[in-house]
């Protein structure tokens, strides 16, 4: 089984509906984090947080919130979906500053 | 400001030969990490090795090594003996101790001649 499990992987929605997207861990690391990939841009930073009364906010994180129910689970949600939202979404997790981020094998979420 | 910076959006090497991808950044501060991820096609980001701003000799996991010149601010992956299964594309990334995050470069893709 996979350390960092996202759900769903693929998914096609319509301008303006909510969506979740869902992450849980078997690591038992306190930091995770949610990133998005567009093409030619690497990987930015949406929200992370280091353990469940902790959220904070990345560098892109208009028109995102997160959820952090457990330890294990960190979820990612469109409120009201756009167009320029679609990309592919990646969940991550970490022990500490000098470890590396283990990441989910990604959302691909396309608005249309 | 761009903390990152590969500059070689492509890259093609032969089969069983070496190659190397580029990465600079852009730090004031001492601590920090560096870190190179492979991206294949289907999607998934896979860790391949780390290198600390301290550590005094470059890092290597099997095929991979890390050419850190620290005084010119560069951490180039080294690829020893390629592969087809390596190409793909590859991440370099840092993370400086006084930031939560980890900067991600754009990306170089590599892709494996037979």
């Amino acid at each position: 089984d996979a350390d960092v499990t996202q759900t769903p992987r693929n998914r096609i929605t319509k301008t303006g509906k909510r969506i979740m997207l869902e992450c849980s861990q078997t690591k038992g690391h306190d930091r995770m984090y949610w990133y998005r990939q567009d093409p030619g841009l690497g990987l930015q930073l949406i929200y992370y947080s280091f353990d469940v009364k902790d959220i904070n906010k990345g560098e892109i994180s208009d028109g995102y919130s997160v959820s952090r129910q457990a330890q294990a689970k960190f979820s990612l949600s469109l409120e009201s979906a756009i167009p320029n939202q679609t990309a592919l979404y990646f969940c991550a997790t970490s022990e500490g500053f000098n470890q590396p981020q283990h990441f989910g094998d990604g959302t691909r979420l396309s608005i249309l | 400001a761009q903390k990152i910076t590969q500059t070689q959006p492509g890259m093609f090497v032969q089969e069983k030969e070496a190659v190397t991808l580029d990465c600079t950044y852009d730090t004031s501060d001492p601590s920090y990490g560096l870190f190179w991820y492979k991206q294949p096609s289907s999607g998934e980001m896979i860790f391949l090795i780390y290198q600390g701003s301290y550590d005094q000799q470059n890092a290597t996991e099997g095929r991979y090594s890390l050419n850190f010149q620290k005084a010119r601010k560069s951490a180039n992956l080294v690829i020893s003996a390629s592969q087809l299964g390596d190409s793909a594309m590859y991440f370099c990334a840092m993370r400086e101790v006084m930031r939560t995050d980890m900067r991600f470069g754009a990306g170089t893709r590599l892709t494996v001649k037979p």
